[in-house]
This record gives C-alpha cells, sequence and structure tokens, in this order.
C-alpha cells in the first residue's frame, strides 16, 4: 500500500498562473481532505469530500476548486495562482471515522 | 480568534521522563479531540483521539486526557524518546459530523538524549 500520496512535491508558479495538485489513496477510504499549513499556523481546511463525487468548502475555500471524480483521487486547483497562495498543502483520507487519520507528504508550492 | 490553543511553542524533555503537550480551546461544544505528531518535510500522524464522553483515552506510551470544565486536554508521552522529538498538534472537531476540524499551531518537542 501507498498510503496517500501527493503530486508535485513542489511547485513554483507565477502570479496568474493555474495548476493542479493531485491527491491519491489506494485504503479505499470515502472521506478525502484538503489542508493548508502556513508558519505559525494550524492545519486549515480548504475543502472536503465525503464520497465520490461529492465536495463541500472547508474554513478557506477562497480562490481554490476541487473534484472527486473517482473515490481514490481528490483534485485540487489553483486556477489563478496569487502569492498569498504559498503554503504547504497536505491532502488527508479516512474511512467513515471522525478527524482525517491518514496524511500525504505535502506539496510545498510558491507563487511569485 | 483562535478557537483552539497550543500555548507552548516547545519544550525540552529528558529522554524518559515524561512529556505534557497542552491544548486549551474555547468552544464548549467541541466534542471529539485528536493530537497529531508531524516530523519536517512529512505529514502529520495521527496519535490518539478522545471523545468528550470520555477523560481519559490510553494508547500504548500516550495518554490524553480531557477536562472539559476547563476546556483543556493534555497529551502525556511516558517514556519520553529521542524518536518522539517532532511537533505535535491537537485538533477539536467544531461540530459533531462536520468534518471540520480546528487545529492548534502545535507545540514543538525536544527529547533530549
Amino acid at each position: 500500500n501507498a498510503g496517500v500520496t501527493q503530486t508535485p512535491k513542489f511547485r513554483v508558479l507565477k502570479t496568474g498562473q493555474s495548476m493542479t495538485l493531485l491527491c491519491a489513496q489506494d485504503m479505499n477510504h470515502e472521506y478525502m481532505y484538503w489542508y493548508r499549513q502556513d508558519p505559525g499556523m494550524g492545519l486549515r481546511l480548504i475543502h472536503y469530500s465525503v464520497g465520490e463525487g461529492t465536495t463541500a468548502k472547508g474554513e478557506v475555500p477562497d480562490g481554490y476548486n476541487v473534484s472527486r471524480l473517482k473515490k481514490q483521487n481528490f483534485l485540487l486547483g489553483l486556477e489563478s495562482a496569487a502569492p498569498s497562495q504559498t503554503s504547504v498543502y497536505f491532502c488527508a483520507s479516512t474511512l467513515p471515522s471522525r478527524g482525517p487519520r491518514f496524511f500525504g507528504p505535502g506539496t510545498r508550492l510558491t507563487v511569485l | 480568534d483562535q478557537q483552539v490553543k497550543q500555548n507552548s511553542p516547545s519544550l525540552s524533555v529528558q529522554e524518559g521522563r515524561i512529556s505534557i503537550l497542552n491544548c486549551d480551546y474555547t468552544n464548549s461544544m467541541f466534542d471529539y479531540f485528536l493530537w497529531y505528531k508531524k516530523y519536517p518535510a512529512e505529514g502529520p500522524t495521527f496519535l490518539i483521539s478522545i471523545s468528550s464522553i470520555k477523560d481519559k483515552n490510553e494508547d500504548g506510551r500516550f495518554t490524553v486526557f480531557l477536562n472539559k470544565s476547563a476546556k483543556h486536554l493534555s497529551l502525556h508521552i511516558v517514556p519520553s524518546q529521542p524518536g518522539d522529538s517532532a511537533v505535535y498538534f491537537c485538533a477539536a472537531e467544531t461540530t459533531s459530523g462536520t468534518y471540520k476540524y480546528i487545529f492548534g499551531t502545535g507545540t514543538r518537542l525536544k527529547v533530549l538524549a
């Protein structure tokens, strides 16, 4: 089992560019989450999904979109990147249980 | 307004001794809490959780205590090991079933050999 994987690991964008972060899990989990972590702050929830074809907004959804077309994949899109989106992004998944239980290794994104 | 607070940014403990990490919260509606450990350049790892119907939960060297009247929880690690050196986050669910967990800012634990 690979667990939760994230692609890419690092990325540098220019302001206004777009990109998609991919999260994949091979544990047949129903719930998936996208978080961002900024220096001196805890993880903040961007969007989450409780099953294939469903998504919902978290605490800080502005500027991001998500899709969950397949159960094992959760995509996070930035349509027009801004410097404020410079962060480390973590994906997580879990069975129907309380709280995100398995995290990916993170994607470090820099927007210039 | 920080609803989940970890007021100690760092903590140093001697190997073999007890590590106590603290977390305070402001919302009395929180009813489920989790602790995570995070190493540099890795994702968080889930450690232990506790429901508000309990005041203690134990898993090996890790014990979480919940004091609802004080809105305080703590993670005890006994005995502490050098491999426990990491950043520890607590998290609380805002309302049951919302899937929205508020994380604290973390405490960096250093276990000295």
